[in-house]
């Protein structure tokens, strides 16, 4: 089945620095991935979503992702971290069959001024 | 307005007592969904409908039943709680279940036993 690994659950970044998340997803057919993410106390939040139209996604408050096949990975990059995007960042793989959508562990980004 | 609304947010309460969590989506969805969160932040489907039907079912204990009386509601009845129940549980809706389908989420019900 269908799964993606997010690496590190902690990643410190220093305010205006680059913002890198990590995803790599095991699929034998095309994925269709997305990035979510969860501010402190709230639900998720669809930051963007990868469905084959275009390598590079992007995404809300300056976010945005590249689908790299040669590297099964689908990487969550911003290029200046601001105090706002504190927050748990998760990637998502929906699941060819059952089409269930599954979770990676999640990062918690925390942000040094 | 909610999109995904979820009643209560908080809820505190002894082993063995059975509670409810309530879900409303007014985003016209016709699928709707239970998820955990663990302690570690760890996302799980518990269930699924899709016009109120029971289309997903993972390996959840019977003490967990869900109820959608309409398409808009999908609630959680959980019987006889467990330390190990703790957490915070989220519901879910969408349009479908298209692979590039996104769902959209409520802001979570933190349950805790204790």
């Amino acid at each position: 089945a269908q799964s993606v690994t997010q690496l590190g659950s902690h990643v410190s970044v220093s305010e205006g620095a680059l913002v890198l998340l990590r995803c790599n997803y095991s699929s034998s057919v095309p994925p269709y991935l997305f990035w979510y993410v969860q501010y402190p106390n709230q639900g998720l939040q669809l930051l963007l979503k990868y469905t084959s139209a275009a390598t590079l996604v992007k995404g809300i408050n300056g976010f945005e992702a590249e689908f790299k096949k040669s590297e099964t990975s689908f990487h969550l990059t911003k290029p200046s971290a601001h105090m706002s995007d504190a927050a748990e960042y998760f990637c998502a793989v929906r699941r060819h069959g059952n089409n269930r959508l599954a979770f990676g562990k999640g990062n918690q980004v925390v942000v040094i001024p | 307005d909610t999109a995904v609304s979820q009643t209560p947010k908080y809820l505190v309460t002894q082993m063995g007592n059975d509670k409810s969590i309530k879900c409303e989506q007014n985003l016209g969805h016709d699928t709707m969904y239970w998820y955990k969160q663990d302690s570690k932040k760890f996302l799980k489907i518990m269930f699924s409908y899709n016009n109120k039907e029971l289309i997903i079912n993972e390996t959840v204990p019977n003490r967990f039943s869900p109820k959608s009386p309409d398409k808009a509601h999908l609630n959680l009845h959980i019987n006889s709680l467990e330390l190990g129940d703790s957490a915070v549980y989220f519901c879910a809706s969408s349009q479908g279940q298209g692979l590039n389908t996104e769902a959209f989420f409520g802001q979570g019900t933190r349950l805790t036993v204790v």
